[in-house]
């Protein structure tokens, strides 16, 4: 199937301090989405980003859509504890139809206080 | 809550024992969907259904695996004859489906099943 690449696969951060990941892909999305996940829990919707080049914020967290198509990146600016979690990057592949959406390997964030 | 809701939360089961899960999407969703997620994974598909026409299945769906919709609005996942490999957690995710694509997808809890 489609392959989502996410980076960095773990973090470990500094309370306060900013974060920094990315998805990259061979395909081409017309549609991101960046889903936290906490142990236990199903994935909860950050932010959804429809078109290239668009940035678009929520809170502490930024996340854009490459101009390409074929990458996203997510930035969380002065962690805190509760930024805990796994992070996944999420697209809808750019062809007609409805396509479900294809998922990262997650990219695990530990905060240290 | 109005959310996304997935029961049994767990599951336990004996290896060759059939299990089933169900899902109750956001109201007024009419596009429901089945991923299922392994340790160190993300969700990857399973199948899906707009009301109730399941229209795509994923190669993940082995013939023990069926779903259904009946109504268009519950949905139960059943595995027949569980494998040690089918550990994992399932979840279940809806959209309004109303513009024709998958965007925004809101997630159950999951349901966690384990083989032993």
């Amino acid at each position: 199937g489609q392959q989502l690449n996410q980076s960095p696969q773990s973090m470990f951060i500094q309370e306060g301090e900013d974060v920094s990941m990315n998805c990259t892909s061979s395909s081409i999305f017309n549609t991101w989405l960046w889903y936290k996940q906490d142990p236990g829990e199903g994935p909860v919707l950050l932010i959804a980003l429809y078109k290239a080049g668009e940035l678009t914020s929520n809170g502490r967290l930024t996340a854009q859509f490459g101009i390409t198509r074929k990458d996203s990146f997510l930035n969380i600016s002065a962690s805190i504890p509760s930024d805990v979690g796994i992070y996944f990057c999420a697209g809808q592949l750019f062809q007609s139809g409805n396509t479900p959406l294809v998922f990262g390997k997650g990219t695990r964030l530990s905060v240290i206080a | 809550d109005t959310g996304v809701s997935q029961n049994p939360r767990h599951k336990i089961t004996k290896r060759g024992q059939n299990v089933t899960f169900r899902c109750d999407p956001i109201s007024e969703h009419n596009r429901l969907y089945w991923y299922r997620q392994t340790l160190g994974q993300g969700p990857e598909f399973l199948t899906y259904f707009q009301n109730e026409a399941q229209l795509e299945k994923s190669r993940l769906l082995s013939d023990r695996f069926s779903a259904e919709r009946p109504k268009g609005s519950f949905s139960t996942l059943e595995i027949q004859r569980t494998e040690q490999g089918d550990s994992a957690m399932y979840l279940c995710a809806s959209t309004p489906g109303d513009r024709g694509s998958n965007t925004e997808a809101f997630f159950g809890q999951g349901t966690r099943l384990t083989v032993v």
